[in-house]
């Protein structure tokens, strides 16, 4: 399900840090995951996908673990840069039909030069 | 990568008018379109999906006669704030993916800002 947010949580990291986003979902038939970027003002943008058949995913700089049995992904952001610094979300896609993509609560990464 | 746009990018009205808002894909088609709201500092709640040809499913909680919703062809939805309040006030956002097997990443649009004086 949704979670509706209170203040975002905040992760604040020093550049060139590896930083580690969690998300814990809601729905165990959720079979697939994807984590989207969203900068003040704009909309969200893709950053990478997980399919319930794979615990882990690599991207440039990006690393995606998923932990089924406790319903946890995580992000990894390697080197952090200062345009790093935004809203990242977890969306999980229900299995069976209409993938529509249910948020989660956010965390704001702030990057510090 | 697959590209949303959304129109206007931001918008100040005036209580009781209505405005509309544009979402359209421009490099493939998509059968359905989904709409959110986002508060600030919040996550985004879906607020509808718009499906092209029938009528649109609204979550609980929207009303659907102050959120129209039209599909009209496989690359655009509009989403209509009716007799628009304060409350209102907030960035809409809009997706639409392929929607196929294996294609199910939804792409955004660069959200609406609407303010409702």
């Amino acid at each position: 399900g949704e979670s509706v947010g209170l203040h975002l949580p905040t992760l604040s990291v020093q550049e060139g840090d590896n930083s580690i986003i969690n998300c814990a979902y809601s729905n165990s038939a959720s079979d697939y995951f994807i984590w989207y970027k969203q900068e003040s003002g704009k909309g969200p943008q893709f950053i990478i996908d997980i399919r319930s058949n794979m615990d882990k995913r690599q991207g440039q700089r990006v690393t995606v673990l998923l932990n089924k049995t406790v319903k946890h992904l995580s992000l990894q952001i390697a080197a952090t840069q200062p345009g790093d610094s935004a809203v990242y979300f977890c969306a999980e896609n229900m299995k069976g039909g209409s993938y529509i993509p249910t948020f989660g609560r956010g965390t704001s990464l702030i990057v510090h030069p | 990568g697959a590209v949303v746009s959304q129109h206007p990018s931001r918008v100040i009205c005036k209580s009781g008018t209505s405005v509309k808002i544009e979402c359209r894909s421009l490099d493939f088609q998509a059968t359905t379109m989904f709409w959110y709201r986002q508060f600030p500092k919040q996550s985004l709640m879906l607020m509808a999906t718009s499906n092209e040809g029938s009528k649109a499913t609204y979550e609980q909680g929207v009303e659907k006669d102050k959120f129209l919703i039209n599909h009209a062809s496989l690359t655009l939805s509009t989403l209509t704030v009716t007799s628009a309040h304060p409350e209102d006030s907030s960035f809409y956002i809009c997706s639409a993916g392929p929607g196929l097997i294996d294609q199910e990443t939804q792409y955004f649009g660069p959200g609406t800002r609407l303010l409702v004086l």
